[in-house]
């Protein structure tokens, strides 16, 4: 079957750095997908990932290594806003994406 | 502004009862999709639609139905609604319809309540 492996939750301090991982195992791979939902609202697009490496937008980061079917989003300079969901999600060889159950970032002062 | 909307913004629902959800979008995406959201579960689609007049199953389409008889609508119809039913319904849309990127957008969700 088809698996997308993320943390349930996560706590961090406000000005720091988190990591968050997921694993997957799908049947095909064209690409993984970072989203970030607030509570009560959709998921909003925040990096693609289909080459290994690292893509970098602003305080936010996403890497990929095929091989390993892992992923991480690095979240840097963390602000109270961060505080939300972050969805994995990858899309399979019938171009369709699944998804992670998600991952609670929870942001302390 | 353009976007993706959602028609009811939540329901409460007796079983039985036909029910269906709207979604419309104006950025002209040839693909668009419906989800639906439990907690602690990954978002699980349940139809797609890759352009206008062509429908797809997707993951957990049994008890629900959708058209797509035109670009910009995407209804999503429970013909018999039951209490597993109950769930967030998220309508997306994507502009290329499953190659290249492909980003998906995602509309604000209707939360259903099936009693």
């Amino acid at each position: 079957g088809q698996n997308i492996d993320q943390p349930t939750e996560m706590t961090a301090t406000e000005g720091a750095i988190v990591q968050i991982n997921c694993t997957y195992q799908t049947s095909g791979f064209n690409g993984l997908f970072w989203y970030q939902q607030h509570a009560g609202e959709a998921p909003t697009f925040l990096s693609y990932n289909v080459l290994d490496g690292l893509e970098e937008k602003g305080r936010f980061s996403s890497f990929l290594s095929r091989s390993k079917g892992y992923s991480y989003l690095l979240l840097k300079e963390l602000q109270m806003k961060d505080s939300a969901s972050y969805l994995c999600a990858v899309r399979d060889s019938n171009y369709q994406l699944i998804w992670g159950a998600g991952t609670k970032l929870i942001i302390k002062p | 502004i353009a976007g993706i909307t959602q028609a009811p913004t939540s329901q409460i629902l007796a079983a039985g009862r036909r029910m269906t959800l709207r979604c419309t979008q104006d950025m002209r995406h040839n693909a668009m999709y419906w989800y639906r959201q439990d907690l602690g579960l990954g978002l699980r689609l349940i139809h797609y639609s890759n352009t206008a007049g062509t429908t797809g199953k997707g993951e957990v389409p049994d008890g629900y139905s959708v058209s797509r008889a035109n670009t910009d609508d995407f209804p999503l119809t429970l013909a018999s609604a039951v209490p597993s039913q109950t769930s967030v319904y998220f309508c997306a849309s994507s502009d290329d319809g499953g190659t290249g990127t492909d980003t998906q957008y995602f509309g604000p969700g209707t939360r259903l309540t099936v009693l």
